[in-house]
């Protein structure tokens, strides 16, 4: 089954640096999407993504965070100043038809905020 | 309105029993409700779905039940296996708006 790739698995950082978190979704899905989850807990959308621009996107994703597609290919999310409490789990997802359709999640990428 | 409340918050059973997952929601406008399995390290996987115009969906030992009218839908997990032991989320959407999720369930199937 194809799979959604996301890197790195874990990411430590500074309070106040600015992160990255990559992902390269299945190749022919139109709909991306990033969540997050803090300890195994519940499941909390942040921003979907689709044409080239956001649809949707929670409280959550204030002006410190961005996404981007630079390429083809890959599917980005910046946190510009990190602050503790982004210390999560970050899962990449991705769909052929929105959120009415199956969500292929990748196996994240822990960040720890120091 | 917009919440889907998921309960228990844990579950214990035994191999071979039947594990039972419970979902509310409130906002009937909500016509998509997915079934995600996560195991630890892993990101969630659809297990399962069902749309409101039926009441039940099978597939395998997995089982939604969907009541409208009571604005709730669960998993049944027939049989249940040591390799079942994960967390199950429900959630809900409609019209291609973000999936709103339940709370999780951390289950556990003895041997």
């Amino acid at each position: 089954e194809p799979e959604v790739t996301q890197t790195p698995s874990h990411q430590v950082t500074q309070m106040g640096q600015e992160v990255i978190l990559r992902c390269v979704p299945i190749s022919n899905h139109l709909y991306f999407y990033w969540y997050r989850q803090i300890l195994g807990q519940k499941v909390e959308f942040l921003v979907s993504f689709y044409n080239n621009e956001i649809s949707e996107k929670s409280e959550i994703f204030d002006d410190q965070f961005s996404v981007e597609r630079p390429d083809g290919s890959n599917f980005t999310l910046k946190i510009r100043s990190t602050k503790l409490e982004d210390s999560a789990m970050y899962f990449c997802a991705s769909s052929g038809g929105g959120t009415n359709e199956k969500l292929f999640f990748g196996s994240g990428t822990q960040l720890s905020v120091l | 309105q917009q919440q889907v409340k998921q309960s228990p918050q844990s579950l214990i059973v035994q191999k071979g029993g039947i594990s039972i997952i419970n979902c509310a929601y409130e906002n009937t406008a909500f016509d998509y409700f997915p079934w995600y399995q996560q195991f630890p390290g892993k990101g969630p996987a659809l297990l399962i779905a069902i749309r409101p115009d039926v009441s039940e969906k099978k597939e395998g030992r997995f089982t939604i039940s969907f009541n409208k009218s009571a604005k709730q839908f669960s998993l049944h997990i027939m049989d249940s296996q040591p390799g079942d032991s994960a967390t199950y989320f429900c959630a809900a959407t409609h019209s291609n708006y973000q999936l709103i999720w339940g709370a999780g369930t951390k289950l556990i199937i003895k041997p």
